[in-house]
Protein backbone atom coordinates (compact mmCIF):
# COMPACT_ATOMS: atom_id res chain seq x y z
CA UNK A 1 0.00 0.00 0.00
CA UNK A 2 1.92 3.25 -1.56
CA UNK A 3 2.27 5.92 1.49
CA UNK A 4 1.30 9.47 0.32
CA UNK A 5 3.48 10.47 -2.63
CA UNK A 6 4.85 13.70 -2.76
CA UNK A 7 6.60 15.34 -5.98
CA UNK A 8 9.05 17.00 -6.85
CA UNK A 9 11.41 16.47 -4.00
CA UNK A 10 12.88 19.01 -4.54
CA UNK A 11 11.66 22.00 -7.01
CA UNK A 12 13.86 25.28 -7.56
CA UNK A 13 12.46 28.37 -9.35
CA UNK A 14 13.84 32.21 -10.02
CA UNK A 15 11.76 34.81 -8.24
CA UNK A 16 8.31 35.84 -9.99
CA UNK A 17 8.20 32.25 -11.44
CA UNK A 18 5.08 29.90 -10.45
CA UNK A 19 5.62 26.60 -8.43
CA UNK A 20 3.25 23.32 -8.45
CA UNK A 21 3.49 20.90 -5.96
CA UNK A 22 1.71 17.47 -6.22
CA UNK A 23 0.24 14.94 -3.45
CA UNK A 24 -1.08 11.92 -3.53
CA UNK A 25 -3.04 10.43 -0.83
CA UNK A 26 -2.72 7.52 0.39
CA UNK A 27 -5.28 4.82 -1.13
CA UNK A 28 -8.24 5.29 0.76
CA UNK A 29 -7.62 8.67 2.20
CA UNK A 30 -10.07 11.71 1.64
CA UNK A 31 -8.44 14.07 3.77
CA UNK A 32 -5.33 15.85 2.80
CA UNK A 33 -3.34 18.51 4.08
CA UNK A 34 -0.73 20.83 3.62
CA UNK A 35 2.29 22.38 6.00
CA UNK A 36 4.78 24.74 5.17
CA UNK A 37 8.20 24.05 7.80
CA UNK A 38 11.09 26.48 7.37
CA UNK A 39 14.30 25.25 8.95
CA UNK A 40 14.77 24.56 12.47
CA UNK A 41 10.76 25.18 13.05
CA UNK A 42 7.67 23.11 13.19
CA UNK A 43 5.29 22.45 10.77
CA UNK A 44 2.83 25.41 10.33
CA UNK A 45 -1.00 24.44 8.31
CA UNK A 46 -1.32 25.86 5.85
CA UNK A 47 -4.70 24.44 3.99
CA UNK A 48 -7.03 21.28 4.53
CA UNK A 49 -8.87 19.83 1.62
CA UNK A 50 -11.19 17.07 0.41
CA UNK A 51 -12.17 16.25 -2.77
CA UNK A 52 -13.74 18.81 -4.70
CA UNK A 53 -13.65 21.09 -1.33
CA UNK A 54 -11.50 23.04 0.67
CA UNK A 55 -12.72 22.87 4.23
CA UNK A 56 -10.00 25.13 5.94
CA UNK A 57 -7.60 27.05 4.59
CA UNK A 58 -6.77 29.89 7.44
CA UNK A 59 -3.23 29.12 7.32
CA UNK A 60 -2.85 30.52 3.39
CA UNK A 61 -1.80 33.39 2.59
CA UNK A 62 -4.45 35.28 1.14
CA UNK A 63 -2.52 36.36 -2.43
CA UNK A 64 -0.88 34.17 -4.86
CA UNK A 65 -1.23 30.80 -2.92
CA UNK A 66 -3.94 27.85 -3.90
CA UNK A 67 -4.65 25.11 -3.63
CA UNK A 68 -7.23 22.40 -5.05
CA UNK A 69 -8.04 18.47 -5.05
CA UNK A 70 -10.15 17.59 -7.24
CA UNK A 71 -12.23 15.00 -8.28
CA UNK A 72 -9.43 12.98 -9.92
CA UNK A 73 -5.98 13.43 -9.89
CA UNK A 74 -3.55 14.53 -7.14
CA UNK A 75 -3.63 17.74 -4.69
CA UNK A 76 -1.81 20.53 -6.31
CA UNK A 77 -0.83 23.27 -3.94
CA UNK A 78 -0.23 26.50 -6.24
CA UNK A 79 2.26 28.82 -4.95
CA UNK A 80 2.28 32.18 -8.30
CA UNK A 81 5.03 34.93 -8.57
CA UNK A 82 6.91 33.08 -6.06
CA UNK A 83 9.37 35.29 -4.04
CA UNK A 84 12.59 34.67 -1.58
CA UNK A 85 10.33 34.03 1.71
CA UNK A 86 8.61 31.02 -0.11
CA UNK A 87 11.67 28.86 0.08
CA UNK A 88 10.55 25.85 2.47
CA UNK A 89 9.28 22.45 2.88
CA UNK A 90 6.19 21.80 2.18
CA UNK A 91 4.37 18.64 3.14
CA UNK A 92 1.45 16.98 2.45
CA UNK A 93 -0.59 14.52 5.10
CA UNK A 94 -3.30 12.29 4.51
CA UNK A 95 -5.99 10.63 6.86
CA UNK A 96 -8.99 8.33 6.24
CA UNK A 97 -12.68 10.01 6.31
CA UNK A 98 -15.26 9.79 9.25
CA UNK A 99 -12.08 9.68 12.29
CA UNK A 100 -11.38 13.08 13.44
CA UNK A 101 -8.53 11.28 15.71
CA UNK A 102 -7.03 9.67 12.83
CA UNK A 103 -3.03 9.93 12.66
CA UNK A 104 -1.55 11.86 9.75
CA UNK A 105 0.53 10.27 6.94
CA UNK A 106 2.55 12.43 5.60
CA UNK A 107 4.64 12.45 2.44
CA UNK A 108 8.56 13.08 2.07
CA UNK A 109 7.61 16.91 1.58
CA UNK A 110 9.02 19.01 -1.82
CA UNK A 111 11.64 21.46 -0.83
CA UNK A 112 10.96 24.39 -3.03
CA UNK A 113 14.13 26.70 -3.18
CA UNK A 114 13.53 30.28 -4.96
CA UNK A 115 16.58 32.04 -6.19
CA UNK B 1 -6.07 28.74 18.69
CA UNK B 2 -4.33 26.36 20.28
CA UNK B 3 -0.50 26.68 21.16
CA UNK B 4 2.00 24.35 22.34
CA UNK B 5 5.29 24.49 24.13
CA UNK B 6 8.11 22.33 23.75
CA UNK B 7 11.69 22.40 25.01
CA UNK B 8 14.04 23.32 21.61
CA UNK B 9 16.59 21.14 22.35
CA UNK B 10 17.59 18.00 24.50
CA UNK B 11 20.70 15.48 23.95
CA UNK B 12 21.17 12.49 26.55
CA UNK B 13 23.15 9.45 26.19
CA UNK B 14 23.26 6.16 24.39
CA UNK B 15 21.30 3.65 26.77
CA UNK B 16 19.52 6.57 28.82
CA UNK B 17 15.99 7.73 29.83
CA UNK B 18 14.54 11.33 28.26
CA UNK B 19 11.30 12.95 28.75
CA UNK B 20 9.85 15.69 26.46
CA UNK B 21 7.28 17.73 27.60
CA UNK B 22 4.69 19.68 26.00
CA UNK B 23 2.39 21.90 27.48
CA UNK B 24 -0.47 23.71 25.66
CA UNK B 25 -3.41 26.13 25.59
CA UNK B 26 -6.62 25.17 24.05
CA UNK B 27 -9.95 24.61 24.40
CA UNK B 28 -11.48 21.09 24.57
CA UNK B 29 -9.12 19.01 21.79
CA UNK B 30 -9.28 15.39 21.05
CA UNK B 31 -6.36 14.14 22.24
CA UNK B 32 -2.31 14.89 22.07
CA UNK B 33 -0.37 13.45 19.73
CA UNK B 34 3.79 12.54 19.08
CA UNK B 35 5.52 12.81 15.72
CA UNK B 36 8.73 12.22 15.24
CA UNK B 37 11.31 13.68 11.93
CA UNK B 38 14.10 12.55 10.95
CA UNK B 39 16.43 15.15 8.99
CA UNK B 40 15.05 15.66 5.54
CA UNK B 41 12.42 12.91 6.48
CA UNK B 42 8.83 12.96 6.62
CA UNK B 43 7.34 13.68 9.96
CA UNK B 44 5.80 9.88 11.07
CA UNK B 45 3.00 9.19 13.70
CA UNK B 46 4.48 8.15 16.98
CA UNK B 47 1.35 7.71 19.71
CA UNK B 48 -1.66 9.19 21.00
CA UNK B 49 -3.54 9.93 24.24
CA UNK B 50 -7.02 10.47 24.12
CA UNK B 51 -7.19 9.58 27.42
CA UNK B 52 -5.11 11.06 30.85
CA UNK B 53 -3.03 8.82 31.75
CA UNK B 54 0.26 6.76 30.21
CA UNK B 55 0.62 4.79 26.49
CA UNK B 56 3.17 2.34 25.94
CA UNK B 57 4.44 1.03 23.17
CA UNK B 58 7.81 -0.59 23.01
CA UNK B 59 10.46 1.87 24.27
CA UNK B 60 8.39 5.12 23.83
CA UNK B 61 5.38 5.84 26.07
CA UNK B 62 3.41 9.09 26.17
CA UNK B 63 1.50 10.70 28.51
CA UNK B 64 -1.13 13.45 29.23
CA UNK B 65 -2.83 15.14 31.86
CA UNK B 66 -5.80 17.83 30.55
CA UNK B 67 -5.90 18.79 34.12
CA UNK B 68 -2.31 20.29 33.93
CA UNK B 69 -2.81 20.59 30.35
CA UNK B 70 0.98 19.54 30.23
CA UNK B 71 2.15 15.99 28.07
CA UNK B 72 5.69 14.27 27.65
CA UNK B 73 7.17 11.72 25.36
CA UNK B 74 9.11 9.34 27.40
CA UNK B 75 12.05 7.42 25.28
CA UNK B 76 13.62 4.74 27.01
CA UNK B 77 17.32 2.66 25.72
CA UNK B 78 17.99 5.66 24.15
CA UNK B 79 19.68 4.73 20.65
CA UNK B 80 21.59 6.71 18.04
CA UNK B 81 18.78 6.50 15.46
CA UNK B 82 16.57 7.92 17.56
CA UNK B 83 18.16 11.24 17.21
CA UNK B 84 15.49 13.51 15.58
CA UNK B 85 13.06 16.56 16.30
CA UNK B 86 10.07 15.14 17.97
CA UNK B 87 6.87 17.29 17.72
CA UNK B 88 4.05 17.25 19.90
CA UNK B 89 0.12 18.32 18.78
CA UNK B 90 -3.23 18.68 19.17
CA UNK B 91 -6.71 18.94 17.13
CA UNK B 92 -9.30 21.30 18.29
CA UNK B 93 -13.03 19.62 18.92
CA UNK B 94 -14.18 23.04 17.40
CA UNK B 95 -15.30 22.04 13.55
CA UNK B 96 -13.07 20.84 10.62
CA UNK B 97 -9.66 21.81 12.27
CA UNK B 98 -6.19 20.70 11.39
CA UNK B 99 -3.82 19.23 13.80
CA UNK B 100 -1.18 21.54 15.74
CA UNK B 101 1.89 21.25 15.66
CA UNK B 102 4.29 23.15 18.37
CA UNK B 103 7.67 23.67 16.74
CA UNK B 104 9.52 20.68 17.81
CA UNK B 105 12.50 19.44 20.25
CA UNK B 106 15.49 18.36 18.60
CA UNK B 107 17.01 15.15 20.47
CA UNK B 108 20.29 14.30 19.82
CA UNK B 109 21.54 11.16 20.97
CA UNK B 110 25.24 10.90 22.08
CA UNK B 111 27.75 7.98 22.99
Amino acid sequence: NAGVMQNPRHLVRRRGQEARLRCSPMKGHSHVYWYRQLPEEGLKFMVYLQKENIIDESGMPKERFSAEFPKEGPSILRIQQVVRGDSAAYFCASSPPGRSNSPLHFGNGTRLTVT
Amino acid sequence: GQSLEQPSEVTAVEGAIVQINCTYQTSGFYGLSWYQQHDGGAPTFLSYNALDGLEETGRFSSFLSRSDSYGYLLLQELQMKDSASYFCAVRSYSGNTPLVFGKGTRLSVIA
